[in-house]
């Protein structure tokens, strides 16, 4: 399995800013994903975080809104940027533990914005 | 496209069975997943099966796959208080497995002492 660990766990933050969010892996891993949760909601795809490229975004979602760094194969950092309230979202990090089955899920940065 | 569907609700009594339904669209999926999800946390990842398999089973879970209706179960036995979650319903859509996954809407799962 993998441990993935993020931060922050949550987090209040004013309209107009932005947060970013880090997710680190206790190993090396190939794919990792960033999702959002809405509030009461399902989990949708943000993005597959690329490890020395820029990311690969689902449709309704784009790098001015949702810059996601990949500097090594077990760190990601997804930014949310020029907050406003409808952001107010569980955000999570995936990672696919090498096996090509094995999809594990961090515990979530809870945001909301004010 | 691909989507996933679960009933939204399933109250059950401590000690019965619980069987939680999901249906995809996809039929060229290749592994199809229950997550939990207990308040406040993130996900957990509890069993997965094999497009090519029709069930599997892992201590107090059971997992059956219809691939010819694209119907996925999770039968949990014996259920707890500490099942009480939402159960979430995954797959990985296409022939290869990409690490993506669509979601279904979630079963909040009930269990009444």
């Amino acid at each position: 399995s993998a441990v993935i660990s993020q931060k922050p766990s949550r987090d209040i933050c004013q309209r107009g800013t932005s947060l970013t969010i880090q997710c680190q892996v206790d190993s090396q891993v190939t794919m990792m994903f960033w999702y959002r949760q809405q509030p009461g909601q399902s989990l949708t795809l943000i993005a597959t975080a690329n490890q020395g490229s820029e990311a690969t975004y689902e449709s309704g979602f784009v790098i001015d809104k949702f810059p996601i760094s990949r500097p090594n194969l077990t760190f990601s950092t997804l930014t949310v940027s020029n907050l406003s309230p409808e952001d107010s979202s569980i955000y999570l990090c995936s990672v696919d533990a090498g096996t090509g089955n094995t999809i594990y899920f961090g515990e979530g940065s809870w945001l909301t914005v004010v | 496209g691909e989507d996933v569907e679960q009933s939204l609700f399933l109250s059950v009594r401590e000690g019965d069975s619980s069987v939680i339904n999901c249906t995809y669209t996809d039929s060229s999926s290749t592994y199809l997943y229950w997550y939990k999800q207990e308040p406040g946390a993130g996900l957990q990842l509890l069993t997965y099966i094999f497009s090519n398999m029709d069930m599997k089973q892992d201590q107090r879970l059971t997992v059956l796959l219809n691939k010819k209706d694209k119907h996925l179960s999770l039968r949990i036995a014996d259920t707890q208080t500490g099942d009480s979650a939402i159960y979430f319903c995954a797959e990985s859509p296409g022939a290869s497995n990409t690490g993506k996954l669509i979601f279904g809407q979630g079963t909040t799962l009930q269990v009444k002492p």
